[in-house]
C-alpha cells in the first residue's frame, strides 16, 4: 500500500516569508509526527498528533511554528517569518494507534531558505 | 550532553564484514529502542524495535541492549554494498513521552566491493 507522502519534495523560499509544508500519513493511522533533520543530524521531535489533536508540541523550536491536522488525516506545518536557520529536511512520520509503536516516515521535505 | 549519543563515523568496512554501531543514552526513563536505516535523500526506514535487555536477531541484524550501562548496539553480519546508508539509533520514553522519539546523531556506513 501507499507509504507516508510529503509535497512539495523541495522548497525554496526567501527570508521573511511563509510556507506550508504537507503530509499525507497512511491511511487508517491515527498518529502523526513532524521532525526536522539538519544537515548530518539525527531527526529532531517537533510534534506528535493523536487524530485531530496535538498530542505533545514540546519540539516546536517557538511560536513561529504552528502545525494541523483538522480532519484526524492531512497534517500542515505552518512556519511563518521564515529564517535561514529553518532550513533542513521535514519529516513526516506516522503510526497505527500512537503508544510506542513503528513510525513510518515520508521521505521528507527539503526546506531552504535563502 | 546529549540524551542520546552515537558516533557519526564515517565508517568503511569491506563486503563481508561484520559491523557493530552503538549508542549511548542517559535517561534511564527509556523503554523502547530501535534502529532505522536511512538511505540519502529517503526517509528513515525502520530495521530493529526491542523494548528490553538482551539481543534480538532479525537475518543479518542483531540489536542488542544493556539497560544497566545505557548501551545499545546494532551488529550486521555479512555486510553488503546495499548496506551502505545511515544508521540511526531511536528510543522513546514511553509514559506521557510516548509519541516522542529521541535520535542519534547517526552513523554514517560504506561497505566497499
Amino acid at each position: 500500500g501507499a507509504g507516508v507522502s510529503q509535497t512539495p519534495s523541495n522548497k525554496v523560499t526567501e527570508k521573511g516569508k511563509y510556507v506550508e509544508l504537507r503530509c499525507d500519513p497512511i491511511s487508517g493511522h491515527t498518529a502523526l509526527y513532524w521532525y526536522r533533520q539538519s544537515l548530518g543530524q539525527g531527526p529532531e521531535f517537533l510534534i506528535y498528533f493523536q487524530g485531530t489533536g496535538a498530542a505533545d508540541d514540546s519540539g516546536l523550536p517557538n511560536d513561529r511554528f504552528f502545525a494541523v491536522r483538522p480532519e484526524g488525516s492531512v497534517s500542515t506545518l505552518k512556519i511563518q517569518r521564515t529564517e535561514r536557520g529553518d532550513s533542513a529536511v521535514y519529516l513526516c512520520a506516522s503510526s497505527q494507534q500512537g503508544m510506542a509503536d513503528t513510525q513510518y516516515f515520508g521521505p521528507g521535505t527539503r526546506l531552504t531558505v535563502l | 550532553q546529549k540524551e542520546v549519543e552515537q558516533d557519526p563515523g564515517p565508517l568503511s568496512v569491506p563486503e563481508g564484514a561484520i559491523v557493530s554501531l552503538n549508542c549511548t543514552y542517559s535517561n534511564s526513563a527509556f523503554q523502547y529502542f530501535m534502529w532505522y536505516r536511512q538511505y540519502s535523500r529517503k526517509g528513515p526506514e525502520l530495521l530493529m524495535y526491542t523494548y528490553s535487555s538482551g539481543n534480538k536477531e532479525d537475518g543479518r541484524f542483531t540489536a542488542q541492549v544493556d539497560k544497566s550501562s545505557k548501551y545499545i548496539s546494532l551488529f550486521i553480519r555479512d555486510s553488503q554494498p546495499s548496506d551502505s546508508a545511515t544508521y540511526l539509533c531511536a528510543i522513546n520514553a514511553g509514559g506521557t513521552s510516548y509519541g516522542k522519539l529521541t535520535f542519534g546523531q547517526g552513523t554514517i556506513l560504506t561497505v566497499h566491493p
